[in-house]
């Protein structure tokens, strides 16, 4: 069955830097698009980014453009989101979100997410 | 402000129908699919409607998706109290070369 675990979350501070990892099984992790998707504390969500599924393509939010980098390792199932210049509107739980083959949605598999804050 | 416009919440009573809407625009849900998610409280959000009106397999049929021009709407049938959760639309914009959501809306069983 699909497996999605996000790791890396934590406390940093305002300026700090942080890399998210999402570990992921059960499916062929190469052939398929991923996304990152936050949820800030009682909040709705908000997509950060996509990147396709051999990595030539990633699409940021306005948000996070510049700050934050989305990569993969498809060689160990792995999806990668390095979080640089952190605010504290970052705060939130981010989740990986498994996307389709060839379209950038659905989302049709989610981890457990990873809380990060950021305060000082 | 959230790009896509759902009301903020709505509640029904055990048995009866609801309908959630999601507004949107051209360059998202006019020009691309609609999918809608269900977060229960303290969980990771879940697929409940891909590609306006598709279920994924495992989703009750009491669950039904539709839209029409820049409009979509979640409607859920015989509801239960399990069905207490949040509902979130989502599309790809054009425009912003990205995916919105829209605010959620907070579904009470009453």
């Amino acid at each position: 069955q699909v497996q999605l675990v996000e790791s890396g979350g934590g406390v940093v501070q305002p300026g700090g830097s942080l890399r998210l990892s999402c570990a992921a099984s059960g499916f062929t992790f190469s052939s398929y698009g991923m996304h990152w998707v936050r949820q800030a504390p009682g909040k709705g969500l908000e997509w950060v980014a996509f990147i396709r599924y051999d990595g030539s393509n990633k699409y940021y939010a306005d948000s996070v453009k510049g700050r934050f980098t989305i990569s993969r390792d498809n060689s160990k199932n792995t999806l990668y989101l390095q979080m640089n210049s952190l605010r504290a509107e970052d705060t939130a739980v981010y989740y990986c979100a498994k996307g389709p083959t060839a379209a950038t949605t659905p989302f049709d598999y989610w981890g457990q997410g990873t809380l990060v804050t950021v305060s000082s | 402000q959230s790009v896509l416009t759902q009301p903020p919440s709505v509640s029904e009573a055990p048995r009866q129908r609801v309908t959630i809407s999601c507004s949107g625009s051209s360059s998202n849900i006019g020009n691309n699919a609609v999918n809608w998610y269900q977060q229960l409280p303290g969980k990771a959000p879940k697929l409940l409607i891909y590609y306006d009106d598709l279920l994924p397999s495992g989703v009750s049929d009491r669950f039904s998706g539709s839209k029409s021009g820049t409009s979509a709407s979640l409607a859920i049938s015989g509801l239960q109290s399990e069905d207490e959760a949040d509902y979130y639309c989502a599309a790809w914009d054009d425009r912003l070369n990205g995916v919105v959501f829209g605010g959620g809306t907070k579904l009470t069983v009453l």
